[in-house]
């Protein structure tokens, strides 16, 4: 596609519930990340994918997080277990190579009530 | 990991003015991003420049790699200029700086 593409735009759940996020990076792309930001925050790093291995998780704040990419294309953000606390906007970014020029999705603005 | 500096934290500015924001970062890298995200939180690319200078319009970005640093300059500011503006840079996972909000007033 064109840009960096994030689904569901937003997704709200109960505490307690299991969610995926999606993000369609831009054709050709090798390197794709995920970040997340909360209310006046800047971007927190979670994990980076240089095709399909995580080239580094050392973001994911637990072993609730949890993220795939199978086919060094499409990456799939899971989350167990929500907590109020994860409640945030959900970046993706991707990249021809790692630290290349990145471009950012839309984001996916999860609530957990 | 790399450190990212960013100031100053905030910035108002009447219609009309020039301004220049800053970027310092701990390591020696080889890219570096300047970013503006607009109030409905998109976070649009403005320059990919590891070193040297461009420019785009009324903004333009010099990175000095050998001293660690970035700056923005944005001149004859306009409304929508407001914002976030953050700068990113790493070795392979992006760092994002704490950024500047800018607040340009009518």
């Amino acid at each position: 596609g064109a840009g960096v593409s994030q689904t569901p735009s937003n997704k709200v759940t109960e505490k307690g519930k299991y969610v995926e996020l999606r993000c369609d990076p831009i054709s050709g792309h090798t390197a794709l990340y995920w970040y997340r930001q909360s209310l006046g925050q800047g971007p927190e790093f979670l994990i980076y994918f240089q095709g399909t291995g995580a080239a580094d998780d050392s973001g994911l704040p637990n072993d609730r997080f949890f993220a795939v990419r199978p086919e060094g294309s499409v990456s799939t953000l899971k989350i167990q277990r929500t907590e109020r606390g994860d409640s945030a906007v959900y970046l993706c970014a991707s990249s021809w190579t790692g630290a290349t020029e990145a471009f950012f999705g839309q984001g996916t603005r999860l609530t957990v009530v | 990991g790399i450190q990212v500096e960013q100031s100053p934290p905030d910035l108002i500015l009447q219609e009309g003015a020039n301004s220049t924001l800053r970027c310092n970062f701990s390591d020696s890298v080889n890219n570096l991003q300047w970013f503006h995200q607009n109030p409905w939180g998109q976070l649009i690319n403005l320059f990919y420049i590891p070193s040297g200078t461009k420019q785009n319009g009324r903004l333009s970005a010099t990175t000095v790699a050998t001293e660690r640093y970035s700056l923005l300059y944005i001149s004859s500011s306009q409304t929508t200029d407001s914002g976030v503006y953050f700068c990113v840079t790493g070795r392979r996972a992006l760092t994002f700086g704490s950024g500047t909000r800018l607040q340009v007033q009518p």
